[in-house]
């Protein structure tokens, strides 16, 4: 079975520049998640969706952060203008529905460099 | 309030012998789950292991089994006979019955010497 899938895998981009984090969850999963990773602060939750439907976005750092899933099998993170500071690793993660038992499966994640 | 705690930065092994990785965690739900991921250099998140709140038994998983303390709340990863490939991070979370969302500690780095 296909895990969740991240594109890309790394980006390299200037400060200033858009940037679209994309993520396929793995199908029939009904949540889905969006996670930020440094040395500094960990795992960080961003956004979460529940049937496509953002449930909560209070991890979101700044208006420059924008994430949307307009159907079961897809969903972007956008980063507009990108600074420095945003370097770090996304990752994308979905699950079944929970009742806090299950478990969350994450994509390979997208390294993020901001220059 | 930190909700999941990791007391060890990094821990070492030596092949073959077993290990504890310490998680005590946070909660006044009474239906929660606590899971383990393993996170290598590589950088994949790979879930290893998952603990009820209710189960009565200590999970397991192969080489993996946790170590269940309700009334201490501590969620303990015990791995078995060590091997290099366990050397990575690896991270504590909980996920609380009303919640969707996951917790997770600062993880600790273990390494294997050979």
């Amino acid at each position: 079975d296909a895990g969740v899938i991240q594109s890309p895998r790394h980006e390299v981009t200037e400060m200033g520049q858009e940037v679209t984090l994309r993520c396929k969850p793995i199908s029939g999963h009904d949540y889905l998640f969006w996670y930020r990773q440094t040395m500094m602060r960990g795992l960080e939750l961003l956004i979460y969706f529940n049937n496509n439907v953002p449930i909560d976005d209070s991890g979101m750092p700044e208006d420059r952060f924008s994430a949307k899933m307009p159907n079961a099998s897809f969903s972007t993170l956008k980063i507009q203008p990108s600074e420095p500071r945003d370097s770090a690793v996304y990752f994308c993660a979905s699950s079944l529905n929970s009742g806090g038992h299950q478990p969350q499966h994450f994509g390979d994640g997208t390294r993020l460099s901001i220059l | 309030a930190q909700k999941i705690t990791q007391t060890q930065p990094g821990m070492f092994v030596q092949e073959k012998e077993a290990v504890t990785l310490d998680c005590t965690y946070d909660t006044s739900d009474q239906s929660y789950g606590l899971f383990w991921y393993k996170q290598p250099s590589s950088g994949e998140m790979i879930f290893l292991i998952y603990q009820g709140s209710y189960d009565e038994q200590n999970a397991t998983e192969g080489r993996y089994s946790l170590n269940f303390q309700k009334a201490r709340k501590s969620a303990n990863l015990v791995i078995s006979a060590s091997q290099l490939g366990d050397s990575a991070m690896y991270f504590c979370a909980m996920r609380e019955g009303r919640g969707n969302d996951m917790r997770f500690g600062a993880g600790t780095r273990l390494t294997v010497k050979p």
